[in-house]
């Protein structure tokens, strides 16, 4: 069984780019939740999506931050015009249907975004 | 807002010694977790505590979720070497959807061989 798989692992954007992250949730799973994590800092929440739906952004800045789920293919993470600060790891995580308020998340590895 | 302490924030030992390590909030949660995180990966569960007072052990790890609902500590008894990582408690942020977790700032664990 694969388990979440996240692309790319590293990407390097110049200031004012755009960053897309991607991530495939584990088969069966259909809950998609991305997590920011700044160095030597714990994970933060951002989004949680289920197919065509967002469902929690509270985590998520307002401005130049979206995320998608569609129904076919990878949940997209999108970074308009990133900034130094938005330099981070990005992890994606999936949940089964059924683990609802267990907390029990399968992580990928995560996207390292650096901005220069 | 919630905030979950950890501590000690890293930890030196050598091998076959046990850890300890806790995690404390002036907030009352109903969901502990521990996640550990191996360097360059993604968060792992080790172990959910869903009950005040439960004690649950996986392997050489050992956790409770504390009586106050405040805190709770993690064991790992007779370390080796694979057991470096951070060490995160989390739980489910009140009133956020499920899968909106508060994350500690982790616990780092270095094992000499």
């Amino acid at each position: 069984n694969a388990g979440v798989m996240q692309n790319p692992r590293h990407l390097v954007r110049r200031r004012g780019q755009e960053a897309r992250l991607r991530c495939s949730p584990m088969k069966g799973h259909s809950h998609v939740y991305w997590y920011r994590q700044l160095p030597e800092e714990g994970l933060k929440f951002m989004v949680y999506l289920q197919k065509e739906n967002i469902i929690d952004e509270s985590g998520m800045p307002k401005e130049r931050f979206s995320a998608e789920f569609p129904k076919e293919g990878p949940s997209i993470l999108r970074i308009q015009q990133v900034v130094r600060g938005d330099s981070a790891a990005y992890f994606c995580a999936s949940s089964r249907l059924t683990a609802t308020n267990t907390g029990e998340l399968f992580f990928g590895e995560g996207s390292r975004l650096t901005v220069l | 807002g919630q905030q979950l302490n950890q501590s000690p924030q890293s930890m030196f030992i050598q091998e076959g010694e046990d850890v300890s390590m806790n995690c404390t909030s002036s907030s009352i949660f109903n969901t502990w977790l521990w996640y550990k995180q191996d360097p360059g990966e993604g968060p792992v569960l080790l172990i959910a505590l869903y009950k005040a007072g439960e004690l649950t052990s996986n392997g050489r790890l050992t956790a409770q979720f504390g009586i106050t609902r405040k805190d709770s500590f993690l064991n790992i008894s007779a370390s080796i070497p694979s057991d470096v990582g951070i060490y995160f408690c989390a739980s489910l942020n009140y009133g956020g959807s499920q899968g909106n977790l508060i994350f500690g700032k982790g616990t780092k664990l270095s094992v000499k061989p």
